[in-house]
């Protein structure tokens, strides 16, 4: 069984830097391109970003509203992607889910089209 | 503001059928056939629903299906039931300068 778990949300002043977790099971974690999203409290779905499979590089794709300030990255070895986020802001507070990302079928591999497994996410609150 | 535009809420009888609409660019749900719709039930995570467009991934019921008409998706619910009460977002690709762009979000009740 797929399981996603995320962790290491929590509060945060502005400005200061914090760093998530998701840890993954149930599938070969790299072989996989993995995402990170988020909800900020009453609103909807954003896209963060994600890291593609060391076959495809392993490098990163960011929305522009966390572009500069988050990083993400990958430890294949403990099947763990990580969002790094510095010089946080009020508006990153939200609910963080990382995905899955699946792959379109018959493209090669390097083209992503859905997101097929959640984790329960982690909320993280940027507040003075 | 979202990138696609969704109704807020949508409503039906138990056994009627909805379409929720997304309606994107010509840069988006308009160039990709990357549509994909999730539903989110109070305080859990997104489940995938369809990708692809219309495809349903296994072990979702086949009364959800999925269609695209230019620049204007749409999720179809038949036989509503009552666990189908919750929010619904469509998610599109955009291209390697923005990537993924969602709805705004729908929330359905079941009356």
């Amino acid at each position: 069984e797929v399981q996603l778990v995320e962790s290491g949300g929590g509060l945060v002043k502005p400005g200061r830097s914090l760093r998530l977790s998701c840890t993954a099971s149930g599938f070969t974690f790299g072989d996989y391109a993995m995402s990170w999203f988020r909800q900020a409290p009453g609103k909807g779905l954003e896209w963060v970003g994600f890291i593609r499979s060391k076959a495809y590089g392993g490098t990163t794709e960011y929305a522009a509203s966390v572009k500069g300030r988050f990083t993400i990255s990958r430890d294949d070895s403990k099947s763990i992607a990580y969002l790094q986020m510095n010089s946080l802001k009020t508006e990153d507070t939200a609910v963080y889910y990382c995905t899955r990302v699946g792959i379109k079928a018959g493209c090669g591999g390097d083209c992503y089209s859905y997101f097929d497994y959640w984790g329960q996410g982690t909320l993280v609150t940027v507040s003075s | 503001q979202s990138a696609l535009t969704q109704p807020a809420s949508v409503s039906g009888s138990p056994g009627q059928s909805i379409t929720i609409s997304c309606t994107g660019t010509s840069s988006d749900v308009g160039s990709y056939n990357l549509v994909s719709w999730y539903q989110q039930h109070p305080g859990k995570a997104p489940k995938l629903m369809i990708y692809e467009v219309s495809k349903r991934p296994s072990g979702v019921s086949n009364r959800f299906s999925g269609s695209k008409s230019g620049n204007t998706a749409s999720l179809t619910i038949s036989g509503l039931q009552a666990e189908d009460e919750a929010d619904y977002y469509c998610c599109s690709y955009a291209g390697s300068s923005i990537n993924w762009v969602f709805g705004g979000g729908t929330k359905l009740t079941v009356l």
